[in-house]
Parts: structure tokens; sequence; C-alpha cells
């Protein structure tokens, strides 16, 4: 079956600090990538996609590339802001299949 | 405008209560989902209807019924509450069963005490 695995939080980081969170995938066929991000007392939002490989989803501030020959959908910015702080959830879909990871709490210090 | 809209924001009820949870949708999608969020975050689904059909039925206690009375609701009721179902139930809706990203509510707390 379809699994996603990202890393584990919470992560803790400065402001203007660089960001990555780890995401890898296992799944059959050939799958949409995705990033949601939730923010405290909000549902989840979605950050950037990605629907082939070698594709890059950007938005934000925020970038992750789909590389097929590492199963992964790593998110990265390169100066976080206290705004940013929220969880990171990545997820992807195939076969009419939605599979979220276990999300990534991200707080970003002034 | 809001696009996808539950309520209550707030549900606080004792054990044995019954009780409902109503979503909306006003994007025109196909595609409804009722997600449970635990304390760790960990998001699950529970139902997924398409044009008013149940699609998905994950495993969980017969408790919970969905209902969708057309494609731009899907409700969740919820028969003789634990304590266990204390959680935050997120509605979501995308435009169909394929890759379509998902848009989601601001969730329902409940606390069953």
């Amino acid at each position: 079956g379809n699994s996603v695995t990202q890393m584990e939080g919470p992560v803790t980081l400065s402001e203007e600090a660089f960001l990555t969170i780890n995401c890898t995938y296992t799944a059959t066929g050939y799958p949409s990538l995705f990033w949601y991000v939730q923010y405290p007392g909000e549902g989840l939002q979605l950050l950037l996609k990605a629907t082939k490989a070698d594709d890059k989803g950007s938005n934000k501030g925020f970038e992750a590339t789909y590389r097929k020959e590492t199963t992964s959908f790593h998110l990265e910015k390169g100066s976080v802001q206290v705004s940013d702080s929220a969880v990171y959830f990545c997820a992807l879909s195939s076969a009419r299949q939605l599979t979220f990871g276990s999300g990534t709490q991200l707080t970003v210090l002034p | 405008d809001t696009a996808v809209s539950q309520t209550p924001k707030y549900l606080v009820t004792q054990m044995g209560n019954d009780k409902s949870i109503k979503c909306e949708q006003n994007l025109g999608h196909d595609t409804m989902y009722w997600y449970k969020q635990d304390s760790k975050k960990f998001l699950k689904i529970m139902f997924s209807y398409n044009n008013k059909e149940l699609i998905i039925n994950e495993t969980v206690p017969n408790r919970f019924s969905p209902k969708s009375p057309d494609k731009a609701h899907l409700n969740l009721h919820i028969n003789s509450l634990e304590l266990g179902d204390s959680a935050v139930y997120f509605c979501a809706s995308s435009q169909d069963l394929g890759n379509s990203p998902l848009h989601f509510g601001n969730g329902t707390r409940l606390t069953v005490t």
C-alpha cells in the first residue's frame, strides 16, 4: 500500500534560518505529491504540489521537488519567519487514495 | 465566502450522548470527506462521499454515521459518545476523487467528559 514518512518533530528554528523537512514515500503507480500546512486553530491548507517526476512545487518561499529516484519530496525554505510556525503535512495521492504523513510541528523563534 | 464551513467549532458533551456535526462546501466539489485528528496531530480518514455516494468507509465504530443530503453537504452523526471520541474532526472537499487537492474546514473540537 501507499505510505508517507516525514521527519519527526518538533522542529525549532530561529527566524531567518534555513528549513528542511524530509518526506519520503512508497506508492504504486505515479502519485501526485503535496505539502499541506496547518496553522494553529485552523484546518489544513494546500501549500504546494507536484504531479510528476522532477516537478518543483513552490509557494510563499517554500519549495519541494518531486524526486522519483529517491522517492522523496523534501520541503525547503531559505529563510523562515515567525509566521511560518505551524504543522506541515506531506501527502501523496494515487489510485484515488490520499495518504498523509504524521505531520511535523515547526516553531520559529524571533 | 467561506469555502468549507463546519459547525459547531467547539462541542463539549457527556458520555453516552448523541451529537451531530454539520459541513457545507460552496466550491461545487463532487467529493467530501471526514477526518479525525488526534492530540498528536495524526490525521485519519473516516469517510468520503462522491456525489452523495459513500466511497470510503474506514474502520470506524458504527456509532459514527455520515449523511449526505446533497453533494454540498456531509454531516456526521455520532451516537453514544465515548471518551475516546474526543478529537478534532475536519470536513474537507475536493473537485473529484483523483489527484485534486483537498480544501479543509476549520475543524470541530469535540470534548467528551
